[in-house]
């Protein structure tokens, strides 16, 4: 079955260093891969997409993320983190059926 | 153009009781998906409707229902409340051949 695994509950950076968020995937097939932003409070909000193409794949707010077929994984990634990027951050595959499967969310945290 | 919007936006029911959230797409999108968040299980899909018939459904009991009306508006439903339903219910629409899901603030329900 399809499925994304997000290794890590939470992840901290300090503000203007680099961020890592995790994910995994298994799939059968080519993977259609994505990531979505929950700010506090609301519904979640599209970051990017992987269809094929250029392994790394530039989003909005200034992340990318980075396809890497052999270690089945899809990071999301931001040069530069922001306090305002602080929120909870979601891996998703589409599956078979087309359903969106998400994985359980991982809360990036930036301290000034 | 409007987002998706959510109502009522807070619920509280006690056990046993049964309840209607209502979910209106972005004008012009047929595709309405329905998530159940928690903490610790991230999104967990419901179903999906499309012109008024369900395309895909999820691992979830039969007292969830849904249903879509002809303006593409959709209702969930839950009978029999039970504590563990304690959730975020979440709303996303799709535009035809699109890959983007656009998702309401939800509905949070709290049984008691």
């Amino acid at each position: 079955a399809q499925s994304v695994a997000q290794p890590e509950d939470q992840v901290n950076v300090a503000e203007g260093n680099p961020l890592t968020v995790k994910c995994t995937y298994s799939v059968s097939g080519n993977p259609y891969l994505f990531w979505y932003v929950q700010y506090p409070n609301r519904g979640l909000q599209f970051l990017l997409k992987y269809i094929t193409g250029d392994n790394l794949v530039k989003g909005s707010y200034g992340f990318e993320a980075e396809f890497n077929k052999s270690q089945t994984s899809f990071h999301l990634k931001k040069p530069s983190a922001l306090v305002s990027d602080s929120a909870l951050y979601f891996c998703a595959v589409r599956d078979r059926t087309d359903k969106l499967i998400f994985g359980t969310g991982t809360r990036l945290q930036v301290f000034p | 153009k409007a987002g998706v919007t959510q109502t009522p936006r807070y619920l509280i029911k006690t056990r046993g009781q049964q309840v209607t959230l209502s979910c209106s797409p972005i004008s012009g999108h047929r595709s309405v998906s329905w998530y159940q968040q928690t903490p610790g299980q991230g999104l967990q899909f419901l179903f999906e409707y499309f012109s008024e018939t369900q395309r895909n459904k999820g691992n979830f009991p039969g007292r969830f229902s849904g249903r879509q009306f002809s303006n593409s508006r959709s209702e969930m439903n839950v009978s029999t409340l039970e504590l563990g339903d304690s959730a975020l219910y979440l709303c996303a629409s799709v535009a035809d051949n699109g890959e983007k899901l656009f998702f309401g603030s939800g509905t949070q329900l709290s049984v008691l």
